[in-house]
């Protein structure tokens, strides 16, 4: 079983389109990320939340909306994509929320035409 | 404002030799420092992480270093093998008001056959 799955692998889009990324842990973790690897491959944090609760909010422009349903979920959705926003974003969660052990998805490779 | 630093962002070395990779950070508050391995394709993973109030950690071939005074701490892998080819993140936890991750820009380390 795959302990934080991410879908879709590959999402492919037009600038301006709306866009979502699921995220799903089965580790019983209660803290979940999101993070932005840029092409060279630089790894920022997005967001996070703790049991359902917005923690961190990285400056993150507001097209951006997380939704975590439950602490096993945090989905992302991407309002009117723009051609930066073309990265890989990788869904990630811990145990707690002191950032440790993070464990991540596979990643979605995001490409904005 | 946060920052981790990394040096090198290339390392090339024979098999069997020695790889070490520096990072120094900017928050004295900081106390958690993980390293993270990621190799092509893959999601980062996390192969040693150090606490602020412990010098020196091991495990079988690698082992990581931590100088709380100069904001210093390095990844050591001995006996380097072809699988050990791969992007290496290192990582500060400082806590914002919330626990975030500052990860290193990343070193890509070849291990020659």
């Amino acid at each position: 079983d795959t302990a934080v799955s991410q879908t879709p692998k590959y999402l492919v889009t037009q600038m301006g389109n709306d866009k979502s990324i699921k995220c799903e842990q089965n580790l019983g973790h209660d803290t979940m990320y999101w993070y932005k690897q840029d092409s060279k491959k630089f790894l920022k944090i997005m967001f996070s939340y703790n049991n359902k609760e917005l923690i961190i909010n990285e400056t993150v422009p507001n097209r951006f909306s997380p939704k975590s349903p439950d602490k096993a979920h945090l989905n992302l959705h991407i309002n009117s994509l723009e051609l930066g926003d073309s990265a890989v974003y990788f869904c990630a969660s811990s145990l707690g929320a002191t950032n440790e052990k993070l464990f991540f998805g596979s990643g979605t490779q995001l490409s904005v035409l | 404002g946060e920052n981790v630093e990394q040096h090198p962002s290339t390392l090339s070395v024979q098999e069997g030799d020695s790889a070490v990779i520096k990072c120094t950070y900017s928050d004295s508050a900081s106390n958690y420092f993980p390293w993270y391995k990621q190799e092509l394709g893959k999601r980062p993973q996390l192969i040693i992480d150090i606490r602020s109030n412990v010098g020196e950690k091991k495990d079988q071939r690698i082992a990581v270093t931590l100088n709380k005074t100069a904001k210093h701490f390095s990844l050591h892998i001995t006996e380097t093998q072809p699988e050990d080819s791969a992007v290496y993140f290192c990582a500060a936890t400082i806590n914002t008001g919330g626990f975030k991750t500052i990860f290193g820009a990343g070193t890509r380390l070849f291990v020659k056959a």
